[in-house]
């Protein structure tokens, strides 16, 4: 069972304030990926990464940012909140040679 | 295009009744195939996965899948639905290094 974490679980902030959604994972997986979804919708990835220095953006255009300096840390940053990124971040792991993903307890941001 | 579909946007059944819930999917790869589901405010936990070998799996909680070719399906059953089995449930295919497809989610409710 992979441990993976995200913090804050809830955030609320008022429009034009930086952001950084934390994500970490303790089994050393390679791959990480970051998911919009809306409440009771479907998952939209926004952006992945290979490994330490890799990033890559998804299938969903989002303003946010990533960044990859170390295995087990994956942030995402918003650098001026709009109420349109009012949704929930998942954030997930997985080992490019094995095959389920893992995903953490999610954020659920809320700006004003 | 790789696409998951699932028929069904919401379900409601009786509490020990039995579950289907129905899942479709378009690959170009042999595709690895995966049940989701994610309770209210939470992340995604798997139930179970097909790579290969018997097309019957069993996974947590007393879930089953079928995985059929001829049809590209592979539907979730459970025979007898308890209350805390209500929430929401995604299908998502893959393949070795490659991105999830996940499908839009079936919501659950279950009648006491």
């Amino acid at each position: 069972e992979a441990d993976i974490y995200q913090t804050p679980r809830y955030l609320v902030i008022g429009t034009g304030k930086k952001i950084t959604l934390e994500c970490s994972q303790t089994m050393g997986h390679d791959k990480m990926y970051w998911y919009q979804q809306d409440p009771g919708m479907e998952l939209h990835l926004i952006h992945y990464s290979y490994g330490v220095n890799s990033t890559e953006k998804g299938d969903l255009s989002s303003e946010s940012t990533v960044s990859r300096i170390r295995t087990e840390h994956f942030p995402l940053t918003l650098e001026s909140a709009r109420p349109s990124h009012t949704s929930q971040y998942l954030c997930a792991s997985r080992w490019t040679s094995g095959y389920e993903q893992y995903f953490g307890p999610g954020t659920r941001l809320t700006v004003t | 295009a790789q696409s998951v579909t699932q028929p069904d946007i919401h379900i409601t059944v009786s509490e020990g009744a039995s579950l289907e819930l129905r899942c479709n999917y378009s690959y170009g790869a042999t595709p690895y195939l995966f049940w989701y589901v994610q309770s209210p405010g939470q992340g995604l936990q798997l139930l179970l996965k097909y790579f290969s070998g018997d097309t019957l799996v069993q996974g947590i909680k007393g879930f089953e899948a079928e995985f059929k070719r001829s049809q590209s399906s592979f539907n979730l059953r459970k025979p007898s639905v308890h209350w805390s089995d209500a929430a929401e449930y995604f299908c998502a295919v893959g393949s070795y290094g490659q991105n999830f497809v996940f499908g839009p989610g079936t919501r659950l409710s279950v009648l006491p």
